[in-house]
């Protein structure tokens, strides 16, 4: 079965400092790892994903994520927050094995960036 | 650009009563999705939907939810007799291939809450 696990509930990061956003998982194939964005009052908008090749994956909105195999990991990064990247952060990852490719999310990281 | 649109917004309701919870797809999408939020949770998968059938769901999706695609654009879910701890945010989402990389568009949910 495929997991996902994000250590923290809420990172606060003061604007123009690096943020990194923290996602651990689990799956019994090969993953491949999504991450999402979610504002207020909005569904959860695509930033990026991890399927195969480059382990340094570049997305929207300056956001990068590198993909770490021996600690099953992938953390979220910008080097420069901003005030409007204050938001709910999810991980998602699909096992490689399941052809209808439903996610496993994780419980979301809430991103405060403080000017 | 083209996007997942959900109604209602907010939908009340009695314990018991039937809900219907509508979603439109982005058109030239063929699998589309069913996952629910209950507040401060993860997002959880419910069901998946293609070529009109039902391809997966969850231990979630019992014999009081429903999904149909009625027309052309619309897929909706419906729950029989709701119980209170149906209460959550329901996002529909749509993607135009099925599992491995393809990420997938969310709506912005629709918030039931079962009284």
């Amino acid at each position: 079965a495929q997991s996902v696990a994000q250590p923290e509930d809420q990172v606060n990061v003061a604007e123009g400092n690096p943020l990194t956003v923290k996602c651990t998982y689990s799956v019994s194939g090969n993953p491949y790892l999504f991450w999402y964005v979610q504002y207020p009052n909005r569904g959860l908008q695509f930033l990026l994903k991890y399927i195969t090749g480059d382990n340094l994956v570049k997305g929207s909105y300056g956001f990068e994520a590198e993909f770490n195999k021996s600690q099953t990991s992938f953390h979220l990064k910008k080097p420069s927050a901003l005030v409007s990247d204050s938001a709910l952060y999810f991980c998602a990852v699909r096992d490689s094995k399941d052809s209808w490719g439903k996610f496993q999310f994780g419980a979301g990281t809430q991103v405060v960036v403080t000017p | 650009e083209p996007e997942v649109t959900q109604t209602p917004s907010h939908q009340v309701t009695q314990m018991g009563q039937e809900v219907i919870l509508r979603c439109v797809p982005i058109s030239n999408h063929l699998y589309f999705y069913w996952y629910r939020q209950i507040l401060g949770q993860k997002v959880e998968f419910l069901v998946s939907f293609y070529n009109n059938e039902i391809s997966e769901k969850s231990e979630i999706f019992d014999d009081q939810f429903s999904v149909e695609r009625p027309d052309g654009s619309n897929f909706t879910l419906k729950i029989r007799s709701t119980k209170l701890e149906d209460s959550a945010m329901y996002f529909c989402a749509s993607s135009e291939l099925a599992g491995g990389y393809n990420e997938q568009f969310f709506g912005p949910g629709t918030r039931l809450t079962v009284l």
